[in-house]
Parts: structure tokens; C-alpha cells; sequence
């Protein structure tokens, strides 16, 4: 069975400081890959999307890049993170573009 | 574009009773719909999904949703609420009719609360 793994589960970080965020997905080949970013526990904000190795699409601007550097680990970064980088980070996953898997998520406050 | 309301910030309903969400969406042609939970601090988890044939689908933990092509609705439903229940649930369409990459609407989300 396939499953999805994030970490880590929660961190903190000052403000002008990188970031790393790492998925990874096990029992499937050639997923496609999302990075989701949840704030004050609402609505979710597309923020990557990845359809194979070093395919990366960027749904908005912002402070963040993302990184496909095998077939299933997805890497979320910031060189210097900002206030407003704060959220829930989810990374999920699909076959053929139907359901999405999601992880269980990374806290990141930034202060 | 394509879009995806739910109207109801939060549902309210009594244990026992019977639960309905609401969702309504917006799509060029027919489209694919689904239904997440989220419970707090955890990931979304898929729960069902309309993509052809019957218009009441049967998902996990005893929901439901009926697609209804005339009203555009996608609404979840379950019979008898449990406490368990109570959770965040989120509607989500895709347009398989769009070419390329199919980017999934996420709506805004439901707070349900089941009162004991």
C-alpha cells in the first residue's frame, strides 16, 4: 500500500532563517506531487505541483521554491523565511489526477 | 475556471440526527468531485468521490454525497451524526476536460460540530 511521509512534524524558525521541508512517498511510481500551504486551519493554498523529476510549476508567487529531485520526494525551500511563511504544510499525492493522498503535515511558525 | 463553494462557515447538528454539507461547484464540463476530512493538526483524508455513473456515491465512515448535474451540488450527507464526526470537511472538483495539468479546487471548508 502506498503511504506518505512529511517532516518534520512541527518547526520553529526565525524570521530570515532557510527552510527545508521534505515528502517523500512510498508504494507508487511516478506520483504526482503537490505542496499545499493551510493557514489558521482553513482553506488550502496550492503552492507546487510537480508531474515527474525536476518538473516543478509554481501556482503563486511568493517566498518559497520547490525541488524534485527523484521520482518521489517532493522538497519544499526558502532561503529566508518571513513572518508570513508561517502555516500548516501539506504535501500530497495523486495517481492519474484522481483522489489526492495527503501527508500528515508540518507546522512551521515563524517568529 | 472552475470553482467550489460551501456556503456554511460551521454545521451544527445533534448526535443522532441526520448531517448534510453542503457544496456547489462551477466547471465547463462534467466534472470530477470529492469530499475530504481533516481532523485537527492532521492531513486531509480522502472520503469519496463522484466521477461517472451512479449519483449517490458511498464513501468511509458511513457518508454519502448525491451529485445533482441540474443544481451543480455536490452535497455530503450522513443518516445518524456521531461526535466522532466532528471535524473539518473540505469539497474539491476537478475538470477533466481541461487539458494538461487538471488543477483540483479545494472550497473553503465546513466545520462540523456534532453536540452530544
Amino acid at each position: 500500500s502506498q503511504t506518505i511521509h512529511q517532516w518534520p512534524a512541527t518547526l520553529v524558525q526565525p524570521v530570515g532563517s532557510p527552510l527545508s521541508l521534505e515528502c517523500t512517498v512510498e508504494g507508487t511510481s511516478n506520483p504526482n506531487l503537490y505542496w499545499y500551504r493551510q493557514a489558521a486551519g482553513r482553506g488550502l493554498q496550492l503552492l507546487f505541483y510537480s508531474v515527474g523529476i525536476g518538473q516543478i510549476s509554481s501556482e503563486v508567487p511568493q517566498n518559497l521554491s520547490a525541488s524534485r529531485p527523484q521520482d518521489r520526494q517532493f522538497i519544499l525551500s526558502s532561503k529566508k523565511l518571513l513572518l508570513s511563511d508561517s502555516g500548516f504544510y501539506l504535501c500530497a499525492w495523486t495517481e492519474q489526477y484522481n483522489e489526492q493522498f495527503f501527508g500528515p503535515g508540518t507546522r512551521l511558525t515563524v517568529l | 475556471a472552475q470553482s467550489v463553494a460551501q456556503p456554511e462557515d460551521q454545521v451544527n447538528v445533534a448526535e443522532g440526527n441526520p448531517l448534510t454539507v453542503k457544496c456547489t461547484y462551477s466547471v465547463s464540463g462534467n466534472p470530477y468531485l470529492f469530499w475530504y476530512v481533516q481532523y485537527p493538526n492532521r492531513g486531509l483524508q480522502f472520503l469519496l468521490k463522484y466521477i461517472t455513473g451512479d449519483n449517490l456515491v458511498k464513501g468511509s465512515y458511513g457518508f454519502e454525497a448525491e451529485f445533482n448535474k441540474s443544481q451543480t451540488s455536490f452535497h455530503l450527507k450522513k443518516p445518524s451524526a456521531l461526535v466522532s464526526d466532528s471535524a473539518l470537511y473540505f469539497c474539491a472538483v476537478r475538470d477533466p476536460n481541461s487539458g494538461g495539468y487538471q488543477k483540483v479546487t479545494f472550497g473553503t471548508g465546513t466545520k462540523l460540530q456534532v453536540i452530544p
